[in-house]
C-alpha cells in the first residue's frame, strides 16, 4: 500500500495564480484532511471530509477550497494565491472521525508564493 | 477548547542517555492524546497515543508516553536515545466533542553522538 500520496511535492506561484493540490489513500479511509505547517504553528487544519460527500472548515479556510472527489481523493485549491499561503501542506486520513482514530499524513507539498 | 503546549522548543540529549519531550494539554472532558515524529522533508508518522487504561503507553521504535491527569501532561520518553531519534516531534489531542486534533506547535529533538 502507498497509504497516503501527495502531488506536487513542491511547487512555486505567483501571486494571484491559482493551483490545486492532490491527495490520495489506498487505506479504504472514510475521512480525510487538509493541513498547513507553518514553522512555530504546528499544523492547522484548513478542511475535512468526513465522508465521501461532505466537506468542512477547519481553523483555517479562508482563501481555499476543497472537493472530496471519491472516496479515495481529496484536493484542495487555491484560487487566488497570496504570500501568506507560502507554507508546507499536509493531507491526512482516517478511518472515521471519531475520537480514537489515528491520521495517516502523506509526505506534503511544499508551497511558495511569491 | 482544546490547547496543547509543548514548552520546549528544542531538547537535546547524548546518544546513550534518556530522552524526554515534554506535552501538556487542556481539553474539556477526557483527553484523548497522540504523539506524532516528522523526520526532515517528511510527513508526519504516528508514534502512539493514549485513549484509555494503562497511564504507560508503549509506541513504535522504544517510545513511550506517560499520561498524567492531574498534570494535564503526556511526555514522550526513550530510555536510551539514538541519534536516529533527531526529529520534530508533535503532541496532538482530541475530545470526545471535538472532531479533529488540535497539534502542539512541535519539539525538535537533537540526540548527539
Amino acid at each position: 500500500n502507498a497509504g497516503v500520496t501527495q502531488t506536487p511535492k513542491f511547487q512555486v506561484l505567483k501571486t494571484g495564480q491559482s493551483m490545486t493540490l492532490q491527495c490520495a489513500q489506498d487505506m479504504n479511509h472514510n475521512s480525510m484532511y487538509w493541513y498547513r505547517q507553518d514553522p512555530g504553528m504546528g499544523l492547522r487544519l484548513i478542511y475535512y471530509s468526513a465522508s465521501e460527500g461532505t466537506t468542512d472548515k477547519g481553523e483555517v479556510p479562508n482563501g481555499y477550497n476543497v472537493s472530496r472527489l471519491n472516496k479515495r481523493e481529496f484536493s484542495l485549491r487555491l484560487e487566488s494565491a497570496a504570500p501568506s499561503q507560502t507554507s508546507v501542506y499536509f493531507c491526512a486520513s482516517s478511518v472515521g472521525t471519531e475520537y480514537q482514530e489515528t491520521q495517516y499524513f502523506g509526505p506534503g507539498t511544499r508551497l511558495l508564493v511569491l | 477548547a482544546q490547547s496543547v503546549a509543548q514548552p520546549e522548543d528544542q531538547v537535546n540529549v547524548a546518544e546513550g542517555n534518556p530522552l524526554t519531550v515534554k506535552c501538556t494539554y487542556s481539553v474539556s472532558g477526557n483527553p484523548y492524546l497522540f504523539w506524532y515524529v516528522q523526520y526532515p522533508n517528511r510527513g508526519l508518522q504516528f508514534l502512539l497515543k493514549y485513549i484509555t487504561g494503562d497511564n504507560l503507553v508503549k509506541g513504535s521504535y522504544g517510545f513511550e508516553a506517560e499520561f498524567n491527569k492531574s498534570q494535564t501532561s503526556f511526555h514522550l520518553k526513550k530510555p536510551s536515545a539514538l541519534v536516529s531519534d533527531s526529529a520534530l516531534y508533535f503532541c496532538a489531542v482530541r475530545d470526545i466533542y471535538g472532531q479533529n486534533f488540535v497539534f502542539g506547535p512541535g519539539t525538535r529533538l537533537s540526540v548527539l553522538p
